[in-house]
């Protein structure tokens, strides 16, 4: 079964600094790779996709991941964070009809 | 708009009663899933369902129940049988067939307490 995981439960920014949130994958096959992000209670919302092609993928809000295929890596990241960036995001991977979701990474940014 | 709605927002479920959290979208998807949140534990699949009158178990079934008379509706059951269902519910939406699309369309979700 095709499954992603994200290392880090948490991660800290300061405003105006890069930020990167981890994600690696475990397919067979070509992955279809996905991030979400997701505010307090509130549903989950799409930010970019990986299907096929260029390997930067440019997304909402400024975002984009670099899909790494040699390291089976999907890493979110965002040139200069804000503080409305702070929320929790997911990585997730198609697998057949469903879709599976990593354990999601709280990223705080501070002012 | 074009989109999911979930009902209600808060819930809260004596011991031994069965609720019922309602999903409906407008979106003309033909798959329909629910999902539960925990902390620290990423989202679980508890059923879903690709078409009218047909649905499938996921991860984390027992103690849930569902129905797909329409379409456009894909109400999921809490159980009696269910010994933790405190948690935050997601249902989420998407064309068949269509691996080049967004992906999932999420609703606002439901947040479940035993009281």
């Amino acid at each position: 079964a095709q499954s992603v995981a994200q290392p880090e439960d948490q991660v800290n920014v300061a405003e105006g600094n890069p930020l990167t949130v981890k994600c690696t994958y475990s397919v067979s096959g070509n992955p279809y790779l996905f991030w979400y992000v997701q505010y307090p209670n509130r549903g989950l919302q799409f930010l970019l996709k990986y299907i096929t092609g260029d390997n930067l993928v440019k997304g909402s809000y400024g975002f984009e991941a670099e899909f790494n295929k040699s390291q089976t890596s999907f890493h979110l990241k965002k040139p200069s964070a804000l503080v409305s960036d702070s929320a929790l995001y997911f990585c997730a991977v198609r697998d057949n009809n469903d879709m599976r979701f990593g354990a999601g990474t709280r990223l705080t940014v501070k002012p | 708009d074009g989109g999911i709605t979930q009902s209600p927002k808060y819930l809260f479920r004596k011991e031994g009663q069965n609720v019922t959290l309602s999903c409906e979208q407008n979106l003309n998807h033909d798959a329909m899933y629910w999902y539960r949140q925990d902390p620290g534990q990423g989202l679980r699949l508890i059923y879903y369902s690709q078409i009218v009158n047909d649905f499938q178990k996921g991860d984390i079934a027992e103690g849930y129940s569902v129905s797909r008379e329409k379409k456009e509706s894909f109400p999921l059951t809490v159980t009696s049988a269910q010994k933790n269902p405190t948690a935050f519910y997601l249902c989420a939406s998407k064309p068949v067939g269509d691996i080049q699309s967004y992906g999932y369309t999420f609703g606002s979700g439901t947040r479940l307490t035993v009281v």
